[in-house]
């Protein structure tokens, strides 16, 4: 079945930086990636999503970038805040069966 | 407004007690999900029911049952418990139809297995 990889597992930055997530995906057939972000003791929530026929999608600080190719995906968020410090997950679902996480990235903003 | 919510929040066992762990949702949503959560595993899925009595493993269903009586509720049952299930239980839910849809998210359950 479906794997769905992400690196880093953890990473701290300073609050304005700009960070980067990456994920990778086994299966072919997934053609819908979702990523959700856990803030502390909270629900995951819906961020971002993006589908194979797609290479791009930007809401806000959010940039989500797609290669179909290698089957990665990369998540850009642009002038960080306190309030980004959470879980950010990365799911792959071929639309038949349901959708597999990857194991988190876990983002820390500090002042 | 739109919600998932679970009950309890927290709870704590002993290993061979059942467990029951509720979830409901006021959208209409045709799927819902059970996933749990363990550190450095990311969330795995238990089970998914695509509607009333219409359930089906997941990726870790063993040591788990489901109940699906009700579109808006769907239960997790632990028949005697284990230690190892000791976890942050998920419910979700989705429009139905396809898996390429936003999940909605209940605020978990934090279950301790003694």
């Amino acid at each position: 079945g479906e794997q769905v990889e992400q690196l880093p597992s953890s990473l701290i930055v300073q609050e304005g930086a700009s960070v980067l997530i990456n994920c990778s995906y086994t299966d072919s057939a997934s053609v819908y990636f979702p990523w959700y972000k856990q803030e502390p003791g909270k629900r995951l929530q819906f961020i971002i999503d993006i589908r194979s026929n797609m290479e791009r999608k930007q809401t806000q600080r959010l940039t989500l970038l797609f290669d179909k190719k290698t089957k990665h995906l990369s998540l850009h968020i642009t002038a960080t805040q306190p309030g980004d410090s959470a879980i950010y997950f990365c799911s792959a679902t071929d639309s038949g069966t349901y959708q597999r996480f990857g194991t988190g990235t876990k983002l820390q903003v500090v002042p | 407004d739109m919600k998932v919510t679970q009950m309890p929040r927290y709870l704590i066992k002993r290993m061979g007690e059942n467990v029951l762990l509720e979830c409901g949702q006021d959208m209409s949503h045709e799927t819902m999900y059970w996933y749990r959560q363990d550190p450095g595993l990311g969330l795995q899925l238990i089970y998914i029911s695509y509607d009333v009595d219409s359930n089906s493993e997941g990726d870790i269903p063993k040591g788990y049952r489901v109940s699906r009586k009700k579109r808006e509720h769907f239960s997790l049952i632990l028949d005697s418990a284990k230690t190892n299930q000791t976890s942050v239980y998920f419910c979700a839910s989705s429009l139905g139809g396809t898996s390429a849809e936003t999940l909605y998210f209940g605020s978990g359950t934090r279950l301790t297995v003694l």
